[in-house]
């Protein structure tokens, strides 16, 4: 089972910053926070990632709060190529054994 | 700098066929990992592996599937006596020796149909 709690769906208005939420309570302290997109059912696509400190990259910026229970993803200006499943991933790193949810479905709407 | 590569892209096969899907990691990656997409669901880990060594099986089914990573070469997912239960995407993404907290990377997937 997927150790992460997102809202099934979201809609964003083209332009706007789109924030997804995640929810990890049960998150440890060697686990890191991965976020990926999949669209239109190609290969998920790495968006960012951290373990506790929050994280900024071209694609994304991702917040964790302090006692590392849950974080969001941050896309500054969504645009209509953004609509895609969003996954928010617990794992420890050492493996590869990453455990989908059932993730966000973001729509980007013009 | 090509990405992890898979082949085929789309695969067709009758039930009962045998199917093989292959992976090409990234350059420089040495740990190969296969996941599973039935219709409408996520992605369901299945398989790690390391050059020729299997680190992590317990997604696959435990019987008709395998997997390796040979020393040279892709690797191979392989899937004997198909069912049209086994109609899905299978994605297999890649990650440098050093995980880390490190990114792993997936390639496009191979959709396979069983008619």
């Amino acid at each position: 089972d997927a150790k992460t709690t997102q809202p099934t769906s979201m809609d964003c208005a083209e332009g706007r910053a789109a924030n997804l939420p995640c929810n990890h309570s049960t998150i440890s302290g060697n686990e890191y926070v991965y976020w990926y997109r999949q669209i239109h059912s190609q290969g998920p696509q790495y968006i960012i990632h951290g373990l506790k400190n929050n994280e900024t990259n071209e694609m994304a910026s991702l917040i964790i709060t302090e006692d590392r229970k849950s974080s969001t993803l941050i896309l500054p200006h969504a645009t209509l190529r953004d609509t895609a499943v969003y996954y928010c991933i617990v794992g420890s790193g050492n493996t590869g054994k990453l455990i989908f949810g059932q993730g966000t479905t973001l729509q980007v709407k013009p | 700098n090509a990405g992890v590569m898979q082949n085929p892209r789309h695969l067709v096969r009758r039930r009962g066929q045998e199917a093989r899907l292959r992976c090409s990691p990234m350059k420089g990656h040495s740990h190969v990992y296969w996941y599973r997409q039935l219709p409408e669901e996520g992605l369901k880990f299945m398989v790690y592996l390391q050059k020729e060594n299997i680190i992590d099986e317990s997604g696959m089914p435990k019987e008709r599937f395998s997997a390796e990573f040979p020393k040279e070469g892709p690797s191979i997912l392989r899937i004997q006596q198909v069912v049209r239960g086994d109609s899905a995407a299978y994605f297999c993404a890649s990650s440098p020796p050093s995980l880390a907290g490190g990114q792993f990377f997936f390639g496009p997937g191979t959709r396979l149909t069983v008619l």
